[in-house]
């Protein structure tokens, strides 16, 4: 059983333009939600993380939004640029009882310039 | 600050042989996690090493074993490689206490080739 489904699979934008990303969870127990981004060849970066206290977190061009009641959350790259273009995991835990992080199976973007 | 860093970059084995894998945590950290990598895929967690012991462990068989030194530095073991194995393998490490064990870290990683 998956525990964080991510959608789309992959995602062409045009420069400028918003990137939108989904994912979801089963597990009422997580409590921590970052937000992964990966070049080939490279690990995964940390690039936002959200508790499921607040709604919305943003950091600069990246926001995060979180629907606790949906359990739902999505990452929304504004103004996305070419090298916004990467691999893009979200990912779930539960804090200090539990500090594994689930990945989602990634969602690939691409800018078009 | 110094980040994660991974030893070796690649690395081809045979199958049925041994191999190890070595991570330097970022500094001022104390838990080191390992993580498997298929192609296409998102991580999946191997085990979590804090202050020596382990700490948490996924769905991988026991011949996937670690270690954690003193340092904080840490070793992933495989014994009896499959070809299944191959794979890139992430080490993430994670800040001192204050509740932030879930930020985690990672490595370029060492991607594993089992042939």
């Amino acid at each position: 059983q998956q525990q964080v489904k991510q959608s789309p699979q992959s995602l062409i934008v045009q420069k400028g333009g918003i990137s939108i990303i989904n994912c979801a969870y089963e597990n009422t127990a997580f409590d921590y939600f970052p937000w992964y981004q990966q070049f080939p060849g490279k690990g995964p970066a940390l690039l936002i993380a959200i508790r499921p206290d607040v709604s919305e977190k943003k950091e600069g061009r990246f926001t995060i939004s979180f629907n606790k009641s949906a359990k739902q959350f999505s990452l929304h790259i504004m103004d996305s640029q070419p090298g916004d273009s990467a691999t893009y995991f979200c990912a779930a835990s539960m804090g200090n009882r539990d500090d594994k992080i689930i990945f989602g199976k990634g969602t690939r973007l691409h800018i078009l310039p | 600050e110094t980040g994660v860093t991974q030893s070796p970059t690649h690395l081809i084995k045979t199958r049925g042989q041994q191999v190890t894998l070595r991570c330097s945590s970022q500094s001022g950290h104390n838990t080191v996690s390992w993580y498997q990598q298929a192609l296409g895929q998102g991580p999946q967690f191997i085990f979590q090493y804090y202050r020596e012991e382990e700490n948490g462990r996924g769905n991988f068989p026991p011949r996937f074993s670690g270690l954690q030194f003193p340092n904080y530095s840490s070793e992933l073991n495989v014994n009896a490689l499959e070809l299944d194995d191959s794979a890139l393998y992430l080490c993430a490490s994670s800040p001192q206490g204050g509740g932030r064990l879930s930020e985690q870290y990672f490595g370029p990683g060492t991607r594993l080739t089992v042939t």
